[in-house]
């Protein structure tokens, strides 16, 4: 089924550990993003790629980064993590830049303690 | 930098109509965005409108008003299953799409 994968489902990690949340789509988008989702903030950009080998920073990078090695792999690294990163992160994928078919995953859940 | 403005909260009866304001400012616009989100889960695409008016689809409908950098969406005969968070988009200049924090809907039966 077509569509974008995103891994791990939920995730404790201790302070100051580095994590790696995967994403992976099958739909042959060029443009991909990373989302976190706090209550009451709603959805805010952290990196984006409009075609592999190029990213671009969102509204919240900082502590965040990102490759996109080829077309369908998106990974979002925390170096160190802090408190503060305790979201639900969203991978999305779009057919361009356009934002037209803008497909999300089923969200990884993070809290960092 | 962008600003997108919706009601936190909306509660309505089952078989009845709401409709969920959005204003928004953003760095250029080249369209809007309505997502259904159900708690737990990934935002779902519902409409998007680039010109003036409305468009009808089943029982949603969404309307633009870019001199006025207004949209609502109108959902009609409530189920259950609408409850949920809405969520307005709209896309910059950039392609880059700013969300507004969401709008709960509550139905009651």
């Amino acid at each position: 089924i077509a569509g974008i994968t995103q891994a791990p489902t939920s995730q404790i990690l201790a302070a100051g550990r580095r994590m790696t949340l995967r994403c992976t789509q099958d739909m042959r988008h060029n443009a991909m993003y990373w989302y976190r989702q706090d209550l009451g903030l709603g959805l805010r950009l952290i990196h984006y790629s409009n075609t592999a080998g190029t990213t671009g920073k969102g509204e919240v990078p900082d502590g965040y980064s990102v490759s996109r090695a080829n077309t369908d792999d998106f990974p979002l690294t925390l170096a160190s993590a802090v408190p503060s990163q305790t979201s639900v992160y969203f991978c999305a994928s779009s057919h361009d830049e356009t934002g037209h078919g803008y497909t999300f995953g089923s969200g990884t859940r993070l809290t960092v303690v | 930098g962008q600003n997108i403005d919706q009601p936190t909260e909306m509660t309505a009866t089952e078989g009845a109509i709401v409709q969920i304001n959005c204003t928004y400012q953003t760095s250029g616009f080249n369209g809007l965005f309505w997502y259904q989100q159900h708690a737990g889960e990934a935002p779902t695409f519902l409409s998007y409108n680039v010109l003036d008016g409305l468009e009808e689809k089943g029982r949603f409908s969404s309307f633009l008003s870019r001199s006025k950098g207004y949209s609502y969406l109108l959902l009609k005969e409530l189920q259950m299953k609408d409850s949920a968070s809405y969520l307005c988009a709209a896309l910059s200049n950039d392609y880059k799409l700013s969300f507004g924090a969401g709008t709960t809907v509550t139905v009651r039966a």
